[in-house]
C-alpha cells in the first residue's frame, strides 16, 4: 500500500518558469490538501479538495492552480515561478468525515528551489 | 485569527530523560491532533485527543487534552535517539472540522 506519492522529490526552477507537482494516493481518500512548509511559518494550505472536480483555495492559494479530475490525483501547478515559492510542499489526504476531524496522510514532500 | 502557540521551539537532550512540549491557544478545539515529522518526511500522526482532560498513551509518549480544550501537552519519558524529529500539534476548527490550525512545531533532538 503505497499511501500518498509526491513527484519529484527535488526540483531547481528559474525564475518564470512552470512546473507540475504530482500527488496521488491509492487510499480511496475523498479529501485531498497541497501544504507549503518554510521555517518559521509552519505548514500553510495552500489548495485543497473534497472530491474529484471540487477544488477550494487556501490560506496561501496564489500563484499556484490545481485540479481534481480523479479520486486518486491532485496535481499542483505552479504557472510562473517565483524565488518566494521556494519551499518544501507536501500533499496529505484524509477520508471526510462528518464529524470529528479529518487525520491526514502526507506524502513526503517535494523540495522546490526556484533560483 | 486561531492560533496555536508550541514551546519550546527547541530542545535538545539527553538520552533517558523526561520532556514535556506544550501545544497553547485561546481558542477553543473541538479535537486537537500530535504529528511527527523526520528529515526529509511528511509528518506523520501519533494521536487524536478529543474530550476535555483526555489523556492518552502510546508507549513513551502521554498526551494531555485540557479541560476546556484549549490546549494540550506531550509528555516523552526516558527519550531515545528515536524520538528524533519535529512535533507539530493541529487543533480542529469547532465550527470547521476540515479546518485545521497548525502550530509551528517543537524541534526535538535526543543525544546518545
Amino acid at each position: 500500500n503505497a499511501g500518498v506519492t509526491q513527484t519529484p522529490k527535488f526540483q531547481v526552477l528559474k525564475t518564470g518558469q512552470s512546473m507540475t507537482l504530482q500527488c496521488a494516493q491509492d487510499m480511496n481518500h475523498e479529501y485531498m490538501s497541497w501544504y507549503r512548509q518554510d521555517p518559521g511559518m509552519g505548514l500553510r494550505l495552500i489548495h485543497y479538495s473534497v472530491g474529484a472536480g471540487i477544488t477550494d483555495q487556501g490560506e496561501v492559494p496564489n500563484g499556484y492552480n490545481v485540479s481534481r479530475s480523479t479520486t486518486e490525483d491532485f496535481p499542483l501547478r505552479l504557472l510562473s515561478a517565483a524565488p518566494s515559492q521556494t519551499s518544501v510542499y507536501f500533499c496529505a489526504s484524509s477520508y471526510l468525515m462528518f464529524s470529528g476531524a479529518n487525520v491526514l496522510t502526507f506524502g513526503a514532500g517535494s523540495r522546490l528551489t526556484v533560483l | 485569527t486561531q492560533l496555536l502557540e508550541q514551546s519550546p521551539q527547541f530542545l535538545s537532550i539527553q538520552e533517558g530523560e523526561n520532556l514535556t512540549v506544550y501545544c497553547n491557544s485561546s481558542s477553543v478545539f473541538s479535537s486537537l491532533q500530535w504529528y511527527r515529522q523526520e528529515p526529509g518526511e511528511g509528518p506523520v500522526l501519533l494521536v487524536t485527543v478529543v474530550t476535555g482532560g483526555e489523556v492518552k498513551k502510546l508507549k513513551r509518549l502521554t498526551f494531555q487534552f485540557g479541560d476546556a480544550r484549549k490546549d494540550s501537552s506531550l509528555h516523552i519519558t526516558a527519550a531515545q535517539p528515536g524520538d528524533t524529529g519535529l512535533y507539530l500539534c493541529a487543533g480542529v476548527n469547532a465550527g470547521n472540522n476540515r479546518k485545521l490550525i497548525w502550530g509551528l512545531g517543537t524541534s526535538l533532538a535526543v543525544n546518545p
